[in-house]
This record gives C-alpha cells, sequence and structure tokens, in this order.
C-alpha cells in the first residue's frame, strides 16, 4: 500500500530535550516536506527536499533541522524544543513537476507537545 | 508569492442540502494546480478534488464540484447532497506547475458542521 509513515503520532516532551520525528514513504517520491498546522493559520511549511542530500527552507524553518539521506527517509529534529513548537506536524511527499498529478501524499500526523 | 484565501473561517449546513465553500488565491502563474484537502477529527489530510488550471472544465468528485473561475482567481468548493461525515476542516491549497516550487500554499481552513 502507497503510504507515508510518520512516528511518533503523538509525543509529549520537555523544553530542551532533542527529539526526532521519523518520516518514510514508500512511493519512490523524489520531494519531501514537513509543515507544522496551528489553529487559525493552516498549514505552513517548515522545510523541503527536492531529493536526495537536497534540503531547503520552508517558511517557519527556526528551531527545526531535516536530513535527506535515503531517498525513502526525511527525519524532523528538534534539537532544543520549546513550548511554541507544540503543533501538530504533516509529512508528505509527491513526485517533482512534470512527473506529477501536482498531489501531495500526506502521513497522518504527529501530535506534539512540549512543556 | 502566492496566497490563498478561504474568508469563511465556519460554515454550517443541514444534511441533504447544498453549501458551498470559497477560496481565493493570488498568483501571477498561468500553470499551477489547486486543492480542497479535507481534515475530519481524525486529523488525516484527505484530497477531496484537484483542479489543473489549463483545463477549464470544472473538476468533479461524486457530490463534490468546484467553480474555477481563473480570470477571477476563485476556487469554490460545491458539496451536494451533505452527509454527517462531510463534517471536517477543508482546506483550499495551491501549487505551482513551475519546476522547482513544489511548495503547498495552504488557506486557513473552513470548518464545516453538518446538522443532522
Amino acid at each position: 500500500e502507497a503510504q507515508v509513515t510518520q512516528n511518533p503520532r503523538y509525543l509529549i516532551t520537555v523544553t530542551g530535550k532533542k527529539l526526532t520525528v521519523t518520516c518514510s514513504q514508500n512511493m519512490n517520491h523524489e520531494y519531501m516536506s514537513w509543515y507544522r498546522q496551528d489553529p487559525g493559520l493552516g498549514l505552513r511549511q517548515i522545510y523541503y527536499s527536492m531529493n536526495v542530500e537536497v534540503t531547503d527552507k520552508g517558511d517557519v524553518p527556526e528551531g527545526y533541522k531535516v536530513s535527506r539521506k535515503e531517498k525513502r527517509n526525511f527525519p524532523l529534529i528538534l534539537e532544543s524544543p520549546s513550548p511554541n513548537q507544540t503543533s501538530l506536524y504533516f509529512c508528505a511527499s509527491s513526485l517533482t513537476s512534470g512527473r506529477s498529478t501536482g498531489e501531495l501524499f500526506f502521513g497522518e500526523g504527529s501530535r506534539l507537545t512540549v512543556l | 508569492a502566492q496566497t490563498v484565501t478561504q474568508s469563511q473561517p465556519e460554515m454550517s449546513v443541514q444534511e441533504a442540502e447544498t453549501v458551498t465553500l470559497s477560496c481565493t488565491y493570488d498568483t501571477s502563474e498561468s500553470d499551477y494546480y489547486l486543492f480542497w484537502y479535507k481534515q475530519p477529527p481524525s486529523r488525516q489530510m484527505i484530497l477531496v478534488i484537484r483542479q489543473e488550471a489549463y483545463k477549464q472544465q470544472n473538476a468533479t468528485e461524486n457530490r463534490f464540484s468546484v467553480n474555477f473561475q481563473k480570470a477571477a482567481k476563485s476556487f469554490s468548493l460545491k458539496i451536494s447532497d451533505s452527509q454527517l461525515g462531510d463534517a471536517a476542516m477543508y482546506f483550499c491549497a495551491y501549487r505551482s506547475g513551475r519546476g522547482g516550487s513544489e511548495k503547498l500554499v495552504f488557506g486557513k481552513g473552513t470548518k464545516l458542521t453538518v446538522n443532522p
């Protein structure tokens, strides 16, 4: 089954304790991206990757890191989480333009709470 | 930069009735995609319908249809014969068709309530 898998789905942590949210897709997609969703703000892009070893900042990258060492995986790293990073996080993937129907495939979301 | 505006934070509809959710967008590009995503209480993002800008015909998926007005930069979603399961947050989104610009730009969402 074609899917984007995120883990963990729920996490409560404390300020400053490093954490990683994993994302994996099995559709051989070049493009992967992380979004955060906050009430009243919709979804905003944090980081994206056009392919292996190619990453770039989105609209709200502060406090986050990413890596793309393998095509299927795109982990999101919070080196020193703060309460303002409490949010719902989505990983998404797609083919790149020219080979794509435009649709972005989403993971099921990860609810993160930073105390 | 492209922007997407959903002017209705909340909408409600009676079961079996029809409701239209509004979306406008701003872009200088001619090649792009527009989407409506549904987010039920499970929080999953579910693609409802997709429209390619070069297509003049409005997209339709069962009870869901869009009114795409390219010149007016408007992309509204019509839900016919509303069902209780349609209750959700709905997001309008824009994606450039230009290579290297893969970002999906979202509106802030419209919360739809379906009354029995």
